[in-house]
């Protein structure tokens, strides 16, 4: 079983649609939650940190982290055609500590 | 946030050859990674580099084969050793920053393997 677990898709949505990407774990020790935005032939970018339970927002982008179900999400509202991309869940257990990533959600926004 | 460039972007080799692939940050780090990206995959990290120490490797992955250096605190380089069409993959430069507890990545590098 890996660490963490993510849908490949592909996820394909109309414009303006909500979008919800997840990711499981079983490491009950990760306290530190990202995701990753990775655009054809590049790479990744930070999008969204959080550190332990709970929610944070930035725009049009929500992440939820419930580490007593070992599971995050990141919403996507009113989704953009230059919201296509591979989105990367990334955890770690400490500071500075060893990233692991989820496989990576490949999403299309279809205007 | 760091930015960096690696090089080259892509490259296509021979089986039996060795590529080296440079890693250019604009600010000082103590942390640098090596990841590799496979078709399909997830990220999965090679080895970390700190300056003034030797790199350590993680499970699956031989200094041999991925030999690393870190002459200063803004460069390193990934040799990919002796390839074969299972090395083809995107190899990406990543640091650590202690300031946003965060870490940056490359533009990667695009390796064939013929």
């Amino acid at each position: 079983q890996k660490e963490v677990e993510q849908d490949p898709g592909p996820l394909s949505v109309p414009e303006g649609a909500i979008v919800s990407l997840n990711c499981t774990y079983s490491n009950s020790a990760f306290q530190y939650f990202m995701w990753y935005r990775q655009y054809s032939r590049k790479g990744p970018e930070l999008l969204m940190y959080t550190y332990s339970s709970g929610n944070k927002e930035d725009g049009r982008f929500t992440a939820q982290v419930d580490k007593s179900s070992k599971y995050i999400s990141l919403f996507i509202r009113d989704s953009q055609p230059s919201d296509s991309a591979t989105y990367l869940c990334a955890m770690r257990e400490n500071q500075g500590g060893k990233l692991i990533f989820g496989q990576g959600t490949e999403l299309s926004v279809k205007p | 946030s760091a930015v960096i460039s690696q090089k080259p972007s892509r490259d296509i080799c021979q089986r039996g050859t060795s590529l080296t692939i440079q890693c250019q940050v604009d600010s000082q780090v103590t942390m640098m990674f090596w990841y590799r990206q496979q078709p399909g995959q997830s990220l999965t990290l090679i080895a970390t580099a700190n300056q003034g120490s030797e790199a350590t490797y993680e499970s699956g992955f031989v200094i041999d084969k991925f030999p690393i250096s870190r002459p200063n605190l803004t460069f390193s380089t990934l040799t990919v050793s002796n390839m074969s069409p299972e090395d083809s993959s995107i190899y990406l430069c990543s640091v650590y920053s202690t300031g946003t507890d965060t870490q940056y990545f490359g533009p990667g590098t695009r390796l064939t393997v013929l």
